[in-house]
Formats: structure tokens, C-alpha cells, sequence
């Protein structure tokens, strides 16, 4: 079974600066997505960002960058230029990756526990 | 562009009352899927549905049942409601490409409040 771990909490940075988020995950799948999402106030869940295991360059989304060290079982997430609009809760997520339709390619994500971002003025 | 719509944002019921929740996912993805989140929880999956036939289920109760229908869009039962099923509901689409899954999109989500 695949396991995601957010160790921080809460996490806090000042308007402009960069912070950077920690995730760790668990699997034995070899093939596999990694995914950032952010869920604001209004608590819709928004896609940020996302890596595919297989491939070793960092994704890159405008101020948002990735660090995926896959040996290590590690992505984190890097926002660039923090904006008060960057408030939120961001969940680090695990899906597996079937190419094959019908073999039980669900996609089903499975998340960590969340990191509460707050951006101060 | 087209974006997953959920319906009722908001539902309050009883205890022992059933609710249905309703999604309608964005056009031409093939896969939904309900998340259950728990107040300061993440998300938790309950259910999938590709090409209109359940093809997950996660941890969801016997009291809930979810089925896809003709035009892709999907319908969450829950029956027997307890004060526990309080949640924020969520549905997310996505489809299967050539290379592989793409990325699951959501939905506003459903807020349940069962008094």
C-alpha cells in the first residue's frame, strides 16, 4: 500500500520570499504520478503542480517547482515570490500509473496530510 | 473551459435521512470519483467509476451506494445518515489518455451537515 507523509503542519513565509514544502511517500510501484495540490478558503481543490516518476527534470509551473528525488521518496514543493493569494492548505497526493485501459488503472489519489501555508504582509 | 459541477453545494439533513449528491464531470473524461474530507482531514477516496462501471472502492460505508450513468454524470446515495458523515464531498474526473492517467480535476465540492 502506498503511504504520502507531510511532516509540517503549518508553515508560514513572508510576502516575496520562497518556502519550500515537504513531502515523503512510500510505494513499491516503480511507475507512478505525484501531484501538488492547493485547497484556499473557499476550499476548492486546485491542481498546482505535477511530476511524473519517470522522468527526472523538475516540473516547473511559473513560480511553483518541484524537487522529486525519487530514490530518496521525495517531492517537495517550492513557491517562488509567495503572494498572499498563495494562502492555503497544499496537499502533497500519490497515483499510480497504469497506461492501459480496463487493467485497474482507477487513478485514485491518495493524499498526505496537508501543510497549512500562510503568506504574511 | 469546462469545469466538474457538483450539486447541492450545500445540504443539510437529519439523522437517519438520505441524501444524493450529484456530479457532472467535465466533458469527455471517462473516469469520476468521490472523495470524502473530514473537517481538517485530507481527502479521502471513496469510489470510482470508468466508462460508466465501478472500477475502485475505497473506504466507503455499506449505507453509501454511487452509480455512473449513459451521460457520464454520477449520483453519491447515502442512506441512514449519521452525524459522522458530515464532510466536505467531493467529485473529480479525469480521463485515459494514450501515455496514460491524466490529472483529476474537482469539483466545488458538496457540503453535507447531518444534525
Amino acid at each position: 500500500a502506498q503511504t504520502v507523509t507531510q511532516s509540517q503542519p503549518e508553515m508560514s513565509v513572508q510576502e516575496a520570499e520562497t518556502v519550500t514544502l515537504s513531502c515523503t511517500y512510500d510505494t513499491s510501484e516503480n511507475n507512478y504520478y505525484l501531484f501538488w495540490y492547493k485547497q484556499p478558503p473557499s476550499r476548492q481543490m486546485i491542481l498546482v503542480i505535477r511530476q511524473e516518476a519517470y522522468k527526472q527534470q523538475n516540473a516547473t509551473e511559473n513560480r511553483f517547482s518541484v524537487n522529486f528525488q525519487k530514490a530518496a521518496k521525495s517531492f517537495s514543493l517550492k513557491i517562488s515570490d509567495s503572494q498572499l493569494g498563495d494562502t492555503a492548505m497544499y496537499f502533497c497526493a500519490f497515483m499510480k500509473h497504469l497506461s492501459l485501459a480496463g487493467s485497474g488503472n482507477t487513478g485514485k489519489l491518495i493524499f498526505g496530510q496537508g501543510t497549512t501555508l500562510q503568506v504574511k504582509p | 473551459a469546462a469545469g466538474v459541477i457538483q450539486s447541492p453545494r450545500h445540504l443539510i439533513k437529519e439523522k437517519r435521512e438520505t441524501a444524493t449528491l450529484k456530479c457532472y464531470p467535465i466533458p469527455r473524461h471517462d473516469t469520476v470519483y468521490w472523495y470524502q474530507q473530514g473537517p481538517g482531514q485530507d481527502p479521502q477516496f471513496l469510489i470510482s467509476f470508468y466508462e460508466k462501471m465501478q472500477s475502485d472502492k475505497g473506504s466507503i460505508p455499506d449505507r453509501f451506494s454511487a452509480q455512473q450513468f449513459s451521460d457520464y454524470h454520477s449520483e453519491l446515495n447515502m442512506s441512514s445518515l449519521e452525524l459522522g458523515d458530515s464532510a466536505l464531498y467531493f467529485c473529480a474526473s479525469s480521463f485515459l489518455g494514450t501515455s496514460g492517467r491524466f490529472p483529476q480535476y474537482f469539483g466545488p465540492g458538496t457540503r453535507l451537515t447531518v444534525l
